[in-house]
C-alpha cells in the first residue's frame, strides 16, 4: 500500500542553520505530495505542497521538490529561525481515481532550534 | 486558525467503554476526515465522509464509527475502548471541490487516555 518514510528525529539546530528533512514516499499512481507542520500546542498546518513530477512547493522560506525517479519530496531551508521549531510530517495522496481524498502521513519529525 | 474546532479537549475513559468526540467545521466544508495520532506517530487516516455518507475508511475495526451532519459538524464514536485507543483524534475538513485533495483544515484535537 501507499506509504511516507521520512527523516527520525530529533533534529536540533543553531539560528540560521541549514535545514534538510528527507522525506521517501511508495504509491501507486500519481500521488500529490504535502508537507505538514504541527507547531506546539497547535493542529496539523499545511506547509507546502507538489501535485505533479518535478513541481516545487515553497512557502515561509521552505521549499521541497516533487521528484518522480527517486521518489522524495525532500523539505529544505536555507536559514531557521526559533520559530520554526516544530513537528514536520510529510504526506501524500493516493493518486488513484475514485475513492477518499485521505492522507498519508510519515511518523514526523521534530526541529529545535536554538537561539 | 482552521476554523475547524474540536470537543473536548482531553477525556480520560475507562476500558470497555464507549466514546463521542465532536468535531465542528467551517461552513461549506463538506468533507470531513479523521485521524488518529499515537504518541511520537504520525497521523492515521480512519475515515472520511462527504456530503453526510462515508467515502473511505482505513484499517480501523467496525467500533470506530463516524456521522457527518448537515450544519458542517461531526462525530467520531468508538465503542468497547482498549488501552491502545489511547492517542490524539484529529478532525480535518475539506471544502471538496474548492481545493486540492490533500489540503485539509486541522483541528487540534481531543487527547483521549484509556485506563
Amino acid at each position: 500500500g501507499d506509504s511516507v518514510t521520512q527523516m527520525e528525529g530529533p533534529v536540533t539546530l543553531s539560528e540560521e542553520a541549514f535545514l534538510t528533512i528527507n522525506c521517501t514516499y511508495t504509491a501507486t499512481g500519481y500521488p500529490s505530495l504535502f508537507w505538514y507542520v504541527q507547531y506546539p500546542g497547535e493542529g496539523l498546518q499545511l506547509l507546502l505542497k507538489a501535485t505533479k513530477a518535478d513541481d516545487k512547493g515553497s512557502n515561509k522560506g521552505f521549499e521541497a521538490t516533487y521528484r518522480k525517479e527517486t521518489t522524495s519530496f525532500h523539505l529544505e531551508k536555507g536559514s531557521v529561525q526559533v520559530s520554526d521549531s516544530a513537528v514536520y510530517f510529510c504526506a501524500l495522496t493516493p493518486g488513484t481515481q475514485g475513492g477518499s481524498e485521505k492522507l498519508v502521513f510519515g511518523k514526523g519529525t521534530k526541529l529545535t532550534v536554538n537561539p | 486558525e482552521t476554523g475547524v474546532t474540536q470537543s473536548p479537549t482531553h477525556l480520560i475513559k475507562t476500558r470497555g467503554q464507549q466514546v463521542t468526540l465532536r468535531c465542528s467545521s467551517q461552513s461549506g466544508h463538506n468533507t470531513v476526515s479523521w485521524y488518529q495520532q499515537a504518541l511520537g506517530q504520525g497521523p492515521q487516516f480512519i475515515f472520511q465522509y462527504y456530503r453526510e455518507e462515508e467515502n473511505g475508511r482505513g484499517n480501523f475495526p467496525p467500533r470506530f464509527s463516524g456521522l457527518q451532519f448537515p450544519n458542517y459538524s461531526s462525530e467520531l464514536n468508538v465503542n468497547a475502548l482498549e488501552l491502545d485507543d489511547s492517542a490524539l483524534y484529529l478532525c480535518a475538513s475539506t471544502p471538496t471541490p474548492d481545493v486540492p485533495p490533500g489540503e485539509q483544515y486541522f483541528g487540534p484535537g481531543t487527547r483521549l487516555t484509556v485506563t
